[in-house]
């Protein structure tokens, strides 16, 4: 089975600061990792991912995450916060499934505040 | 290059009847996963349709009932509505049953049972 944790309902930063959203994750195989964001009254959108190979992966709007498999981790990072980032973020896991299907667990989201 | 496109985006419904949602995937994919996603909460997997068929399916009574048509269109069915049914319905789709590359999902349709 897999499952993910999404640590902290709730991150406020003010515009300019790091964003750190953390997420860790459950799988008893290497497991498919992914952030998607979800502004208000819209659907997921695709932040980046990890299948296999560099554990550093760049994705759309300057997020960044790093796979950790000694920490079971996938954290999002932005080095610098901008208004337009505040939505919720969802990190994600898949693996190879009875089925034969890939499908995603969610975590349940983090909301991200940006102070101006 | 139309997204997925999902109808209608609101609904509001009465205890106990039924509901019809409809999802169209992005060109080019062929497999569509329905989510029911309840507010504050993450998506959770309904079912998944490839080849016209149900290929897996979560933790969702029967009431919860889908198809997959030819031109890889989907509907979702709710029977006997409950109040906790109220939810946002997500679609998804991607291509091929064993995706690892992430979904593209629709805006959803945000149903509500009065």
């Amino acid at each position: 089975a897999q499952s993910v944790t999404q640590l902290g309902s709730h991150v406020s930063v003010s515009e300019g600061a790091l964003v750190l959203l953390r997420c860790n994750y459950s799988s008893s195989v290497p497991p498919y990792l992914f952030w998607y964001v979800q502004y208000p009254n819209q659907g997921l959108q695709l932040l980046l991912k990890y299948t296999t190979g560099a554990t550093l992966v760049k994705g759309i709007n300057g997020f960044e995450a790093e796979f950790k498999k000694s920490e079971t981790s996938f954290h999002l990072t932005k080095p610098s916060a901008h208004m337009s980032d505040a939505a919720e973020y969802f990190c994600a896991v898949t693996t190879g499934a009875s089925g034969g299907s890939y499908i995603p667990t969610f975590g349940r989201g983090t909301s991200l505040i940006v102070h101006p | 290059d139309a997204g997925v496109t999902q109808s209608p985006t609101h609904l509001i419904k009465t205890r106990g009847q039924q509901v019809t949602l409809r999802c169209s995937p992005k060109s080019g994919h062929d497999t569509v996963s329905w989510y029911q996603q309840a507010l504050g909460q993450g998506p959770q997997f309904i079912f998944q349709y490839y080849e016209e068929e149900e290929r897996q399916r979560g933790n969702f009574p029967d009431r919860f009932s889908g198809h997959q048509f030819p031109n890889y269109s989907s509907e979702l069915n709710v029977n006997a509505l409950l109040l906790g049914d109220s939810a946002l319905y997500l679609c998804a789709s991607s291509s091929g049953r064993r995706n690892n590359y992430g979904y593209t999902f629709g805006s959803g349709t945000r149903l509500t049972v009065v």
